[in-house]
């Protein structure tokens, strides 16, 4: 069956560290989304890509990066990690239709100490 | 812009009925309702389209008024599975992306 994994799932690093959350899609997507959830903010937009070398910033993209080199990859990589960037990241993918469902990865919580 | 969600959070008993609802400060062409129960990853539940279309997935069902810019989803007789946040996720013209409410907590209890 199709999916789409994020892995680690879990994830404790310090301060200052780079982090790379993978997120990987079998559906054969080309629309693929970052996003963080914190209580009371609900799901933000970190970034977005609609294919292969296509990159986009979201709401909340400061110091988060991603890069697409393929159509079933879009790995976020936090540059030097802050302790605000603690969350619970989940990485989504639809299909090429305006307002297509998005179907979410299981998540990743990150703690930076 | 980010769609405004109300009620925050709801408590219900096992078989009493609840309405979330979802507006927007901007002209919407559609609206979308996920469900993320605890832990776990926000799950597709349905889309609501222009011209006031109606549907259901089990006991949930929801209606969408473009000329008030809102929607709202209705649960009814509700279960002890329908605990969980819901979302409303509204996308930007054609484009692909959706911006997400905060979400409204429904907590049904025995």
């Amino acid at each position: 069956d199709a999916e789409i994994t994020q892995s680690p799932r879990h994830k404790i690093t310090e301060t200052g560290r780079q982090v790379t959350l993978a997120c990987h899609q079998t559906w054969n997507h080309n629309n693929m989304f970052w996003y963080r959830q914190d209580l009371g903010h609900g799901l933000r937009l970190i970034h977005y890509s609609y294919g292969v070398q296509d990159t986009n910033k979201g709401e909340v993209s400061d110091g988060y990066s991603v890069s697409r080199s393929n159509t079933e990859d879009l790995p976020l990589t936090l540059e030097s990690a802050a302790s605000s960037q603690t969350s619970v990241y989940f990485c989504a993918s639809s299909r090429d239709r305006a307002g297509d469902i998005q179907y979410f990865g299981a998540g990743t919580r990150l703690s930076v100490l | 812009q980010q769609p405004v969600q109300s009620p925050q959070a709801v408590i219900l008993r096992e078989g009493e009925d609840a309405v979330i609802n979802c507006s927007s400060s901007k002209a919407l062409y559609s609206v979308h309702w996920y469900r993320q129960k605890h832990g776990e990853a926000p799950v597709f539940l349905m889309i609501l389209l222009k011209g006031g279309e109606q549907k259901g997935h089990e006991k949930i069902s929801a209606s969408f008024n473009e000329k008030k810019q809102q929607s709202s989803l209705y649960l009814t007789a509700s279960q002890l599975s329908y605990s969980g946040t819901y979302f409303c996720g509204t996308p930007g013209g054609s484009n692909y992306k959706l911006t997400f409410g905060k979400g409204t907590l429904l907590t049904v209890n025995p």
